[in-house]
């Protein structure tokens, strides 16, 4: 069975911390993409990560693809409050059938 | 405007009623999807669609049929709505190999 697994599902941490959400992956697949829900919202598309080593940055989020290792981190750097989301990674599991396996998402609350 | 548009927003129906859920998008992509969250679940695919000939079930389709009026239109609909589809529903559009659009969401209360 395809399975995306994230870690932590909730966390709360102080601003001015760094942290790391972990995205781990049970099938082959070189493309990943991190997204971002703010509560009662629609989802927001993050990063695509296309091959195995990509890096992306945006502000004070980085994302990592390790295809070998099927593992994708999401690193936040000095968080600050507006970064309050529920992060959600998805694969791609490739093939004729374009699909995306989601993983039960990360409830991040940053405390001021 | 918004790429991705979802009608109703909310609705809140009683068990057994036929209802209809719409999206379009402007995108001009012809891959869609329809979606649904439930808390701690994270998102489960229901249908997906990469043209109007092509249709395909998603992981829980039972219950639920779909219908590709136009490159920019995909309705999701609801037979007989019972309880345990009271959800939160996406639609979702995308080129091939890329990022997912996501429209506003569709709160739905089955009674």
């Amino acid at each position: 069975e395809l399975k995306v697994e994230q870690n932590p599902l909730f966390l709360s941490m102080q601003e001015g911390k760094n942290y790391t959400i972990y995205c781990n992956y049970s099938t082959t697949s070189d493309r990943l993409y991190w997204y971002r829900q703010d509560p009662g919202k629609s989802l927001e598309s993050l990063f695509v990560l296309l091959s195995n080593g990509a890096v992306k940055q945006e502000g004070r989020l980085m994302a990592s693809l390790d295809t070998k290792a099927r593992l994708s981190t999401l690193h936040i750097t000095a968080a600050v409050h507006d970064l309050s989301a529920t992060y959600f990674c998805a694969v791609d599991i490739g093939g004729s059938n374009y699909q995306l396996i989601w993983g039960a998402g990360t409830k991040l609350i940053i405390k001021p | 405007d918004a790429d991705v548009t979802q009608t109703p927003r909310n609705r809140i129906t009683k068990t057994g009623k036929r209802i209809m859920l719409e999206c379009s998008q402007t995108k001009g992509h012809d891959r869609m999807y329809w979606y649904r969250q439930d808390p701690g679940l994270g998102l489960r695919l229901i249908y997906y669609s990469f043209d109007v000939k092509d249709i395909n079930k998603g992981e829980i389709s039972d219950g639920y049929s779909v219908s590709r009026q136009a490159q920019a239109k995909f309705s999701l609909s609801l037979e007989s709505a019972i309880p345990n589809q009271t959800a939160l529903y996406f639609c979702a559009t995308s080129a091939p190999g890329d990022t997912q659009y996501f429209g506003p969401g569709t709160r739905l209360t089955v009674l």
